[in-house]
């Protein structure tokens, strides 16, 4: 079975600083998806950031980047230019190309020091 | 546009109680699924659908059931509620193949 592993329970950064998020992740496929999911404190669960295997580049929204290293199982969501908004819980989360089950990470408590 | 909504948004049953969260979604989304969230546990799948009449268990199916009689709806029912099963439910749903799975805002359910 795929897992998901979120090593930094939390994270702190400066207004305006760029902070990076680490996942690593298990799996025998080499179809799949994976994604950064954010969870403010209202609850609600927003899309970040998806990356699809097969795509070398590594995805890019606005101030959110991810690092993909396939060879690794690793991908990292890389924050720029922080802001207060972007405080919230962050899951990474695994899905295979075939199947629209998620696997979700532990999660990532961010906070934003003003 | 509604997305996906849940109800009630928060519960409190005392142990035995059944009850059922409700789910729908207004985008046609062939697959849906309910996930709970613990505490330092993230969200892990409790039971899903990719069509109307064709459900299956998730990681953590027990004490759950679930049936999708509609596209639109896919209810969870609780049949005897356990302490066990405090813990914030949410409904999701994707169109097969397209990626995104959206999310409902999620009911928190206390068992006493």
């Amino acid at each position: 079975a795929q897992t998901v592993t979120q090593s930094q329970p939390e994270m702190s950064v400066q207004e305006a600083e760029t902070v990076t998020l680490s996942c690593t992740y298990d799996t025998s496929e080499s179809d799949y998806y994976l994604f950064w999911y954010k969870q403010p404190p209202s609850r609600q669960m927003i899309l970040v950031i998806r990356q699809e295997a097969y795509k070398q580049q590594n995805a890019t929204e606005n101030r959110f980047s991810v690092n993909f290293q396939k060879a690794a199982k690793s991908f990292s969501l890389k924050i720029s230019d922080s802001q207060l908004g972007d405080a919230a819980m962050y899951f990474c989360a695994y899905r295979d190309f075939g199947n629209e089950k998620l696997t979700f990470g532990t999660g990532t408590r961010l906070t934003i020091i003003p | 546009n509604a997305g996906v909504t849940q109800t009630p948004k928060f519960q409190v049953l005392k142990t035995g109680q059944s009850m059922t969260l409700q789910c729908a979604q207004d985008m046609n989304h062939e697959y849906m699924s309910w996930y709970r969230q613990d505490p330092g546990m993230g969200l892990r799948l409790i039971h899903y659908s990719v069509g109307a009449g064709i459900t299956d268990q998730g990681e953590v199916p027990n004490g759950y059931n679930v049936s999708r009689s509609t596209t639109e709806d896919f209810p969870l029912r609780l049949l005897s509620a356990a302490p066990s099963q405090t813990s914030v439910y949410f409904c999701a749903s994707s169109s097969v193949g397209m990626g995104e799975q959206f999310f409902g805002p999620g009911t928190r359910l206390t068992v006493l």
